[in-house]
């Protein structure tokens, strides 16, 4: 059964820095395309980042420069390095597995709230 | 990026009923359009993609059609479990971008 479950996040104050991490079991994280989809209080979705089966990295322009996407093969877990975080980056923040080659996503973790407040 | 509108944003439907919930995008996708349900407190899952592809263990009642830039999610006959959020995403074009939702809610 695939599962992905995250930690990490918290209150952090403006400027701080916080590393989420996602770990998976039931498939391989590094034989898949993986992203971050965060979600404001009462807001849509947004995608956040994502790294490819190949290494590749590709962010939104929101967090490009300030987040950075990484995984761990040895302990089969995602990560997410949040740097610079502003208040309009407070959110429910998702790992999410996309099928190889394409980028819909067929699962999800349950989530992990970052505030960023002062 | 592509823009991705649904609605209504919310839509009243009472039990047993169909519901039609529309996602509009700004410049053609193909078939590449995947729609998700959340429930509050939940993450989202997914119901559908390639537009009308029907995800593991989703039930027939949930069927998706469309393509190029105008897209529809059809749920049958509502149960009590279908009330909540329905969101669209495009897999065409980076970045991957989402509708604002449609909130199915009971009349």
């Amino acid at each position: 059964e695939v599962q992905l479950v995250e930690s990490g996040g918290g209150l952090v104050q403006p400027g701080g820095s916080l590393r989420l991490s996602c770990a998976a079991s039931g498939f391989t994280v590094s034989s898949n395309d993986m992203s971050w989809v965060r979600q404001a209080p009462g807001k849509g979705l947004e995608w956040v980042s994502v790294i490819y089966s190949g290494d590749s990295t590709y962010y939104a322009e929101s967090v490009e420069g300030r987040f950075i996407i990484s995984r761990d093969n040895s302990k089969n877990t995602l990560y997410l390095e949040l740097n610079s975080l502003r208040a309009d980056d407070t959110a429910v923040y998702y790992c999410a597995r996309s099928p190889l080659g394409f980028y819909y996503f067929d699962n999800w973790g349950q989530g992990t709230l970052v505030t960023v407040s002062s | 990026e592509i823009v991705m509108t649904q609605s209504p944003a919310t839509l009243s439907v009472s039990p047993g009923e169909r519901a039609t919930l529309s996602c509009r995008a700004r410049q053609s996708v193909s078939s590449k359009l995947a729609w998700y349900q959340q429930k509050p407190g939940q993450a989202p899952r997914l119901l559908i993609y390639a537009a009308s592809t029907r995800a593991t263990g989703i039930p027939p009642r949930f069927s998706g059609s469309g393509s190029g830039t105008e897209f529809t999610l059809t749920i049958s006959s509502l149960q009590s479990e279908d009330f909540a959020v329905y969101y669209c995403q495009q897999y065409h074009e980076w970045p991957l971008t989402f509708g604002g939702g449609t909130k199915v809610e009971i009349k």
